[in-house]
């Protein structure tokens, strides 16, 4: 069974910083990989997918990378703003037709 | 945009009442997934579907069953609801039939507490 671990789970840093996201999975069999943002007593916001095929994904400010070898991903974001303050979660499905969520990563953003 | 909507934000039910939480899609998207979200526990999948009346179990499928009778609607039922099925629901739904290579979307949500 896919395990998919996000660390760390808290994050807090200064208004401009730029900041990294890790993502790791263990079973490298994997369609793609999937970037979300969740807001308080919100849904999930899609924010970046990568197929296996790919190495990096980039909107805007993100950019998402994928190193299926080592059952990484991570999430990088240039100059943080206040309204970055989210948690952020990667999701993998796995052949069998199953998806496996992290438990994210809570992001402050300190003006 | 993809327009993910569930029928309630909040809901408040008893023990061995029977609960549908409703999920409609505007996207013609072929699956449709029903999660919950506990703190600590990250979200899990209960049920899924990749085409009308076709379901398939999740994770954690028990307590819970599932009804698909058109392509747009996905309903989560808990048969008797329980209070450790309190917890966040979240529906979402993607392209693509069988393969999971489109994002998901989701909706945002019913927060259900069973008393």
């Amino acid at each position: 069974k896919q395990e998919v671990t996000q660390i760390p789970a808290a994050l807090s840093v200064p208004e401009g910083e730029n900041l990294v996201l890790n993502c790791s999975f263990t079973d490298s069999a994997i369609y793609n990989l999937q970037w979300f943002r969740q807001d308080p007593g919100k849904g999930l916001t899609s924010l970046l997918l990568i197929q296996s095929s790919q190495r990096e994904q980039t909107s805007g400010r993100l950019n998402a990378s994928l190193d299926k070898s080592s059952g990484r991903s991570t999430l990088y974001i240039a100059a943080s703003q206040p309204g970055d303050s989210a948690t952020y979660l990667c999701a993998v499905p796995d052949t069998g037709n199953q998806f496996y969520f992290g438990t994210g990563t809570s992001l402050t953003v300190i003006p | 945009d993809v327009k993910v909507t569930q029928s309630s934000r909040y809901l408040v039910k008893r023990t061995g009442e029977k609960v549908f939480l409703e999920c409609v899609q505007d996207m013609d998207h072929e699956n449709m997934f029903w999660y919950r979200q506990d703190p600590g526990l990250g979200l899990r999948l209960i049920y899924f579907s990749y085409d009308v009346k076709m379901k398939e179990k999740g994770d954690i499928p028990e307590g819970y069953s599932v009804s698909r009778e058109k392509k747009e609607r996905f309903s989560l039922i808990l048969e008797s609801a329980s209070t450790n099925q309190t917890s966040m629901y979240l529906c979402a739904s993607s392209l693509n039939e069988r393969k999971f290579n489109q994002p998901q979307h989701f909706g945002d949500g019913t927060r259900l507490s069973i008393l």
